[in-house]
């Protein structure tokens, strides 16, 4: 059973272009979380999602950035635009029940996205 | 004030020590977890509490919901536990975590 995988590894941008990062997560996984690291930052939730719904999104920047988990295929989290603040480590994490129901989450290895 | 808070911040120790990083959140949460972060970045989650204790292997991490309080220990530490340890929080009725700045843990051969 292969764990979560996030591609690319590591991603780099000019400003004003467009980012995209992939996370699989583990099969029978169906919530996927994201989360940015910042340099020398600890770690912020951006978005939880079930497949096909956004369930929680109050760690999202307002603009430029959206997550979605299609019904097939991996999750995306887009970054139009970006600015050199963006650079960080983005992380996913699944789990095959709500974290509520005391279920734990698997990390993925990360994509490094570096702004130029 | 950073509504979760880690100590030590950086801890070194040598080979076979006891070790404790304690964690102290300031808002209502209904879960807290511990979480590995590798020096290549790779992040493990390590223990899921609500309430009491849990052991696995050498690693023991314990929760006072009333004091707001976890701890994280170690027991005979080894080299290959330096990492970056990270202590999350569920905000109660939300999804939402909120996430120490870790501590870093070195430990001497």
């Amino acid at each position: 059973n292969a764990g979560v995988m996030q591609n690319p590894r590591h991603l780099v941008r000019r400003r004003g272009q467009e980012a995209r990062l992939r996370c699989s997560p583990m099969k029978g996984h169906s919530h996927v979380y994201w989360y940015r690291q910042l340099p020398e930052e600890g770690l912020k939730f951006m978005v939880y999602l079930q497949k096909e719904n956004i369930i929680d999104e109050s760690g999202m920047p307002k603009e430029r950035f959206s997550a979605e988990f299609p019904k097939e295929g991996p999750s995306i989290l887009r970054i139009q635009q970006v600015v050199r603040g963006d650079s960080a480590a983005y992380f996913c994490a699944s789990s095959p029940l709500p974290l509520a129901s005391q279920e734990t989450q698997y990390f993925g290895p990360g994509t490094r996205l570096l702004v130029l | 004030k950073n509504e979760v808070e880690q100590s030590p911040q950086n801890l070194t120790a040598q080979e076979g020590e006891f070790i404790t990083i304690n964690c102290s959140y300031s808002v209502g949460i209904s879960a807290l977890h511990w979480l590995q972060q590798h020096p290549g970045g790779g992040i493990v989650s390590l223990f899921m509490l609500s309430s009491g204790k849990k052991k696995h292997g050498r690693l023991i991490a314990t929760i006072n919901i009333q004091e707001k309080h976890s701890s994280l220990h170690i027991t005979a530490s080894h080299p290959r536990d330096s990492a970056v340890y990270i202590c999350a929080v569920r905000i109660s009725g939300t999804y939402k975590y909120i996430f120490g700045t870790g501590t870093r843990l070195k430990v001497l051969a």
